[in-house]
């Protein structure tokens, strides 16, 4: 299983409507990274999360870390076809200098 | 200021055969991390560079090698090509841990 569970999958919301992403560890994270991926091309940074409890937001997209550092959400407000992608979590454990990754959710925006 | 570059962009390479990705990082940033994209797999990672030294390692085989050098760019390297290797090979490069990680466009590697 992975080590970092993403959820959901896929993800095909009406646009305008709300939805929520969902990252989880079963470990304390030193830190936790959303990005969102293009099919095939680099990832683009959103969101950098390293306090318990922590909550940042940018433009229509919030993310937010839980008190014990286990668990993220990413939440975009009033979607639009823009947002559609692929996002993706990335947990810093704070010891070996690398990232561990979330299978990704998929999100369709439809018209 | 500059993103990440990397270089080529596509690679179309065949089985036995070996390559070079290039990736230079963003001024003044000094860690390089690769990573491993593929539909069965997601993100792997590959390797970190520091101040031209490997501070960790992947779980792939040796035919997967690295280097940085002393202006920060890193070039990895895999010999004898096998289909298995076709995937997006990204990289990052870092201030340092827990100082974000900018990652470049990629270079898609085909192997036939």
């Amino acid at each position: 299983s992975q080590e970092l569970e993403q959820s959901p999958q896929s993800l095909i919301v009406q646009e305008g409507k709300n939805l929520t992403i969902n990252c989880t560890s079963s470990k304390t994270l030193y830190g936790l990274y959303w990005y969102k991926q293009k099919y095939g091309e680099g990832l683009i940074f959103l969101m950098m999360l390293q306090k318990g409890g922590e909550e940042k937001s940018h433009e229509k997209i919030t993310a937010k870390l839980d008190e014990k550092k286990q668990q993220s959400s990413l939440h975009i407000t009033a979607s639009q076809p823009s947002h559609a992608g692929i996002y993706l979590c990335g947990a810093d454990r704070g010891s070996n200098y690398q990232l561990i990754w979330g299978a990704g959710t998929k999100l369709i925006i439809k018209p | 200021k500059a993103g990440v570059t990397q270089t080529p962009r596509y690679l179309i390479k065949t089985r036995g055969q070996q390559v070079t990705l290039s990736c230079s990082p963003i001024s003044g940033h000094r860690s390089v991390s690769w990573y491993q994209q593929t539909p069965g797999q997601g993100l792997q990672f590959l390797f970190e560079y520091f101040s031209e030294t490997q501070r960790n390692k992947g779980n792939f085989p040796g035919r997967f090698s690295g280097r940085q050098f002393s202006n920060s760019r890193s070039e990895m390297n895999v010999s004898t090509l096998e289909l298995g290797d076709s995937a997006l090979y990204l990289c990052a490069s870092s201030m340092g841990q827990g100082l974000g990680y900018t990652f470049g466009s990629g270079t898609r590697l085909t192997v036939v």
